[in-house]
């Protein structure tokens, strides 16, 4: 069965300093993963997506993932944090299924000045 | 500028009476979906739509219902038979189904019920 785990709630950062967020997953197969942004009180955004090739992927905001098969992770990353980079942020997974797209439990980012 | 909506963004029913969220789409995608957020448990799938006049439940559909009548519009009926509703309810679309295509979400309508 599918699944996403994302091991960290909440992490605080200071402005400046560098980000990983932690997304693990099951699949059976070579997954489709995305990371999406959610505000508070907003809908969700999308920030970068992995379907095949090169395992480093850019996104929107500055943001990079990184797919490592051997570890079965897709970890978020960002060299300095901004103020406005405070959100939620949530991993999927997907097969080729119609909804077949597994959202993990989010990570809280709070950025301290 | 093509999006989701939804409306309202707020809501507030008592309990036993049926309620229904609107989702309107402009992004001419052919699915749609509905996702149910609480704290802490990230987003469950509720029902999903592949095509006009055809839905599928999701993950939690009991006490919920869909209908799909027009390719733009998603309307989602919360029943008096869903134990819980009071929840953060969002409606999202993409151009096909199937894992490779991202979903465009609304922002999303908060349902109170007491």
């Amino acid at each position: 069965a599918q699944s996403v785990t994302q091991p960290d709630i909440h992490i605080t950062v200071s402005e400046g300093a560098s980000l990983e967020l932690r997304c693990n997953y099951s699949y059976g197969a070579t997954p489709y993963l995305f990371w999406y942004v959610q505000s508070p009180g907003q809908g969700l955004q999308l920030l970068l997506k992995y379907f095949s090739g090169d395992t480093l992927v850019q996104g929107i905001k500055g943001l990079e993932a990184e797919f490592k098969r051997s570890q079965s992770s897709f970890n978020l990353r960002k060299p300095s944090v901004h103020w406005s980079d405070a959100a939620e942020y949530f991993c999927a997974v997907a097969g080729t299924g119609a909804n077949n797209l597994f959202f993990g439990t989010g990570t809280r980012l709070t950025v301290i000045p | 500028d093509g999006g989701i909506t939804q409306s309202p963004k707020y809501l507030f029913r008592k309990e036993g009476q049926n309620v229904t969220l609107s989702c309107e789409q402009n992004l001419n995608h052919d699915a749609m979906y509905w996702y149910r957020q609480d704290p802490g448990q990230g987003l469950r799938l509720i029902y999903y739509s592949q095509i006009v006049n055809d839905f599928q439940k999701g993950d939690i559909a009991e006490g919920y219902s869909v209908s799909r009548e027009k390719k733009e519009s998603f309307p989602l009926t919360v029943t008096s038979a869903q134990k819980n509703p009071t929840a953060f309810y969002l409606c999202a679309s993409s151009s096909r189904t199937g894992g490779n295509s991202p979903l465009h979400f609304g922002n999303g309508t908060r349902l109170t019920v007491t």
